[in-house]
């Protein structure tokens, strides 16, 4: 199985700050036949399903806003909002879909500082 | 729009059987394939397996032996079934759906079942 590990554990940022969330795989999920990181990163809040925020590791979901951006490709992984605001507290997972078992990260608590 | 409604029994004792079913409504069954994936409380989701509309299926080796995941396309939906169950089972249960060949990521999901495992 590949291991998804995320850092920090908890974040806590002002708002209209910076939030940076990692996600490091323990096998690389860059496929060489078209080139795509198949990564995803999830928002969850309290009592709601989690919800699709970046797909091929940095490919905004429809309606997502544009302070949320995906990066990295192989191994390691950074999830950025760009300027936090309130409704952005949760907790944020990563998941490949490189090879199955399909895997998550143990999540990133985001709240404000 | 496509939605996911899902139900079953929320509450268990040890060594029964889990059984929760999903329902997709106002989209293309056919297209997709559903999964199962399960939150234990405080942690990460945990996938459990996969169904395409023709029963062609793929679960985690983890929960295999205990784990039947089958689809009615009469009615578009999906079910879980886990024998056996142990307080370790205890989890928020959700339906998803993915990709077109399979694993993949998850773009519409079901509201959740919380399933606990008590004697």
């Amino acid at each position: 199985d590949i291991v998804m590990t995320q850092s920090p554990d908890s974040l806590a940022v002002s708002l209209g700050e910076r939030a940076t969330i990692n996600c490091m795989s323990s096998h690389s999920v860059l496929h060489s036949s078209n080139n795509k990181n198949y990564l995803t990163w999830y928002q969850q809040k309290p009592g709601q399903p989690p919800k699709l925020l970046i797909y091929w590791a940095s490919t905004r979901e429809s309606g997502v806003p544009d302070r949320f951006s995906g990066s990295g490709s192989g191994t390691d992984f950074t999830l950025t909002i760009s300027s936090l605001q309130a409704e952005d507290v949760a907790v944020y997972y990563c998941q490949q879909y490189y090879s199955s078992p399909i895997t998550f990260g143990q999540g990133t608590r985001l709240e404000i500082k | 729009q496509v939605h996911l409604q899902q139900w079953g029994a929320g509450l268990l004792k040890p060594s029964e059987t889990l059984s929760l079913t999903c329902a997709v409504y106002g989209g293309s069954f056919n297209n997709n394939y559903w999964s199962w994936i399960r939150q234990p409380p405080g942690k990460g989701p945990e996938w459990i397996g996969e169904i395409n509309h023709s029963g062609s299926t793929n679960y985690n080796p983890s929960l295999k032996s205990r784990v039947s995941i089958s689809v009615d396309t009469s009615k578009n939906q999906f079910s879980l079934n886990v024998s056996s169950v142990t307080a370790a089972d205890t989890a928020l249960y959700f339906c998803a759906r993915g990709g077109i060949s399979g694993t993949d990521d998850f773009d519409i999901w079901g509201h959740g079942t919380m399933v606990t495992v008590s004697s």
